[in-house]
């Protein structure tokens, strides 16, 4: 079956600009998590989706990033005005039993 | 703090030459650990999951094993196809159900 897919698969954008991420879960997983993957780093927890429960957003590094999921299944991230830092591969997995996680290809951003 | 460390970084073999990569970790009450294989420019891809001390599972030439305190990746007669970054996860029963990683050992076979 169709597995977690993203989009776009590479973003390049100005310092300062906004930049929307997007993720297709696999049909029927009830849990969604965004993830970033920085060069020579392990992968970081950046917020979480569980059905229709308040998302847990403990890991988003600024006020300047933020998420949503509509209908429970498709979600995307926000990134204002972004950053140097900000560049990374940005990762969604999607679970249905917020055991096993299942990711996408990822979203690579360079800011520049 | 729940922590995952990984241990080679990196790890270069001959086709047929086997080894084991190692995940230790400290959480608070595992609620399990997760094995990933990485390719260059893809998303990690689910190997296992190990939920208790004493717990095997294998899979082709790989094969997770996990104690108390850590997890070990067997790999036995590799193949330069199981080249790729191996990732070692763990979820904690205190978290929201998100993993924290290692990261990460890059197995390198050569033919």
């Amino acid at each position: 079956g169709a597995g977690v897919s993203q989009s776009p698969s590479n973003k390049v954008t100005e310092k300062g600009k906004d930049v929307e991420l997007r993720c297709d879960p696999i049909s029927g997983h009830t849990a969604l998590y965004w993830y970033r993957q920085s060069l020579g780093q392990g992968l970081e927890f950046l917020i979480y989706f569980q059905g229709n429960s308040a998302p847990d957003k403990s890991g988003l590094p600024s006020d300047r990033f933020s998420a949503e999921r509509t209908g429970g299944s498709v979600s995307t991230l926000t990134i204002q005005r972004t950053q140097q830092e900000d560049s990374a591969v940005y990762l969604c997995a999607s679970s249905l039993d917020s055991y096993e996680q299942y990711f996408g290809p990822g979203t690579r951003l360079t800011v520049t | 703090e729940d922590q995952v460390t990984q241990s080679p970084e990196a790890l270069r073999l001959q086709e047929g030459e086997s080894s084991s990569l190692n995940c230790s970790y400290t959480v608070s009450g595992l609620r399990g650990l997760f094995w990933y294989r990485q390719d260059p420019g893809k998303g990690p891809e689910f190997l296992f999951t190990l939920y208790s001390a004493g717990e095997e599972k294998e899979k082709e030439r790989l094969k997770a094993t996990l104690t108390k305190k850590e997890s070990f990746l067997h790999i036995t007669a590799p193949k330069p196809e199981d080249s790729a970054t191996y990732l070692c996860a763990v979820q904690g029963w205190g978290s929201q159900g998100n993993l924290i990683f290692g990261k990460g050992t890059k197995l390198s076979v050569k033919p």
